[in-house]
């Protein structure tokens, strides 16, 4: 089975920092990854598409890069809503996979 | 607005069964690909079952096969999900979410959830 491993589990950083997420597939993805925000109690947010395609609506200090097995998301500068828990997710195959998520906390 | 909205969750017994449903408005369901992911309490996402827009295909996670099915009716905007033989750890909040028409995959709608406890 597809697994997706991301990494740190959680992060702890302050507001206008600089951070990044990877995500590793356990077999070649391509560029079909997602990558979803989620805050306490609500719904995930599609954030990134195709690895690096930003959704309508997004801040642009969300970016996303990475393809074949290793990929990242980059917060160029964190602001106070960015504090939630990020998934990465793979679309290689019909039975889509999430990754353990990111937990960025604030220092 | 593209809105879902999910129920049918409860408290079941272990062993027993649950159908839930999601209500889909504001956009053309027939097109969409839709999905149920789930959540345990405290801990992350997975993935629980696929159906296409024209119900020509269904996939399920490992852990739900056999157990689960999902269904849709695009006459009723509404997509479900039955579940048999339930577990306690299927214990969980259930998402319906639409897959994006462009990027089959890519979870772009989410309902906000409904919530399944499996317990005696």
């Amino acid at each position: 089975d597809l697994q997706m491993t991301q990494s740190p589990s959680t992060l702890s950083a302050s507001v206008g920092d600089r951070v990044t997420i990877t995500c590793r597939a356990s077999q070649n993805i391509n560029s079909w990854l997602a990558w979803y925000q989620q805050r306490p109690g609500k719904a995930p947010k599609l954030l990134i598409y195709k690895a690096s395609t930003l959704q309508s609506g997004v801040p642009s200090r969300f970016s996303g890069s990475g393809s074949g097995t290793e990929f990242t998301l980059t917060i160029s500068r964190l602001h106070p809503d960015d504090f939630a828990t990020y998934y990465c997710q793979q679309y290689n195959t019909y039975s889509r996979t999430f990754g353990q998520g990111t937990k960025v906390e604030i220092k | 607005d593209v809105q879902l909205g999910e129920s049918g969750g409860g408290l079941v017994q272990p062993g027993g069964s649950l159908r839930l449903s999601c209500a889909a408005s504001g956009f053309a369901f027939r097109n969409y690909d839709m999905n149920w992911v789930r959540q345990a309490p405290g801990r992350g996402l997975e993935w629980v079952s696929y159906v296409s827009n024209d119900v020509g295909v269904k996939s399920y996670a490992d852990s739900v096969k056999g157990r689960f099915t999902i269904s849709r009716d695009n006459a009723k905007n509404s997509v479900y999900l039955q579940m048999n033989s339930l577990r306690a750890e299927d214990t969980a909040v259930y998402y319906c979410a639409t897959e994006n028409r462009n990027y089959g995959g890519v979870f772009e709608h989410w309902g906000q959830g409904t919530l399944l406890t499996v317990s005696s």
